[in-house]
């Protein structure tokens, strides 16, 4: 089965500057990559996603991208605010049918942006 | 945009009785509706796959007579802790997704279950 790798497990970063999240993945059929944020005690949060076939994908502050030789995907966050501050999971999905199939999810990374 | 509603968000019961958690899909149809428990400080772990109208399938590991799971619509899954025990205390998710036109996959808002 899959397999998902996040790093690293915390974050520091001071307010404005960039951080970064990688995630490896084991099954070359996995093509779709979505990034969830948790606040405490909440479900996990749609971020930001891609699929396969896109290399990059940017929404403001925050971009994705995909490697699908090397099977490593990123998480791109510029000029942090306080309130980006939560835990970031990564994952991976085979699409076969609609809906049908089961995310796998990387360890969790615990961005701390510090004011 | 699709939503997920779980209820309830919080829970206590007591060793031995059994907790019910529902799960709704509020703007949109779910064939499959997924079951995780998390917890404190780690990630997501699938316990088993709702299917509309059909048994669930579980992971390894998962007992399938402790966690019941019953998909009876298109928009509502519930998971029931039965003979609940302290060590079942958990945060427990719901997620599912549009039935087509899609990937994402919406999560509710989780349950803690305390169990004493």
């Amino acid at each position: 089965g899959e397999n998902v790798e996040q790093h690293p497990s915390t974050l520091s970063v001071q307010e404005g500057d960039s951080a970064v999240i990688k995630c490896t993945y084991s099954d070359s059929a996995s093509n779709y990559f979505p990034w969830y944020k948790q606040e405490l005690g909440k479900g996990p949060q749609l971020i930001i996603d891609i699929r396969s076939n896109v290399g990059e994908k940017k929404d403001q502050r925050i971009a994705v991208t995909l490697n699908k030789t090397a099977k490593h995907f990123s998480l791109h966050i510029t000029e942090t605010q306080p309130e980006d501050s939560a835990v970031y999971f990564c994952a991976a999905s085979t699409y076969l049918e609609a809906a049908g199939n089961k995310l796998t999810f990387g360890g969790g990374t615990r961005v701390l942006v510090k004011p | 945009g699709a939503v997920v509603s779980q209820h309830p968000s919080r829970v206590i019961c007591k060793s031995g009785t059994s907790v019910k958690i529902e799960c709704r899909s509020l703007d949109f149809q779910a064939t499959t509706m997924f079951w995780y428990r998390q917890f404190p400080k780690q990630s997501l772990m699938l316990m088993a796959t709702s299917n509309e109208g059909s048994k669930a399938t579980y992971e390894q590991g998962v007992e399938k007579d402790k966690f019941l799971i019953n998909h009876a619509s298109l928009t509502l899954s519930t998971l029931t802790v039965t003979s609940a025990h302290p060590e079942d205390s958990s945060f427990y998710i719901c997620s599912a997704a549009p039935l087509s036109g899609t990937y994402g996959y919406t999560f509710g808002s989780g349950t803690r279950l305390t169990v004493v």
